[in-house]
């Protein structure tokens, strides 16, 4: 069964720093989504994506984080100059038109 | 913008019991999903439910969309059904964000 696979798995960043996450979506899916999810809260929507561009961002996705569709199947989040609140789960989803989104395992960021 | 609300926030159950959690939206929308996170952190597609009524196994779903709630039965509980069971709900369909409840965390003991 396809299936939306984030790497790395978790990742641990000095305050400052920049770091990248990336993901590959389903590979028939043309709409692709960045969610964050601090521990012990809801899942809080970042950015989606289609067409090559931002389709739809929310407040938390400041100049700090950036987005890119570097090649055919990679879809990856840059968050610039890390700080000690980015520290969460973040997670990368996929779907078709109106339809069902399928989430990535996630990657645990830490920002020490 | 559109609000979710969840309940209850907090579940404990024996095994075996059954179990109706609850997901109100305040606008309609055009799709909903029900996930749950294991303990891991993933979170798991149940059903993608925007209106009637599915089943998959010990679980089901019913959304009744203009009454703006939708349900998720769990009925036999296991101990592996323990974790945080969320609704997510979309207004648009022009495959926009989805927009989460605070999440139910369901604790079911042996």
């Amino acid at each position: 069964e396809p299936e939306v696979t984030q790497t790395p798995s978790h990742q641990v960043t000095q305050m400052g720093q920049e770091v990248i996450l990336r993901c590959v979506p389903i590979s028939n899916h043309l709409y692709f989504y960045w969610y964050r999810q601090i521990l012990g809260q809801k899942v809080e929507f970042l950015v989606s994506f289609y067409n090559n561009e931002i389709s739809e961002k929310s407040e938390i996705f400041d100049d700090q984080f950036s987005v890119e569709r570097p090649d055919g199947s990679n879809f990856t989040l840059k968050i610039r100059s890390t700080k000690l609140e980015d520290s969460a789960m973040y997670f990368c989803a996929s779907s078709e038109l109106g339809a069902e989104a399928f989430f990535g395992q996630g990657t645990r960021l830490t920002v020490v | 913008g559109i609000q979710v609300e969840q309940s209850p926030p907090d579940l404990i159950l024996q095994e075996g019991a059954n179990s109706t959690l609850r997901c109100n939206f305040s606008d309609s929308v055009n799709n909903l999903q029900w996930f749950h996170q294991n303990p891991w952190g993933q979170l798991i597609n149940l059903f993608y439910i925007p209106s009637g009524t599915k089943q998959n196994g010990r679980l089901s779903a019913t959304t009744v969309a203009t009454e703006r709630y939708s349900l998720l039965y769990i009925s036999s509980s296991q101990t592996t059904d323990s974790g945080v069971y969320f609704c997510a709900v979309e207004r648009g369909n022009q495959g926009g964000k989805l927009i989460f409840g605070q999440g139910t965390e369901l604790s079911v003991k042996p």
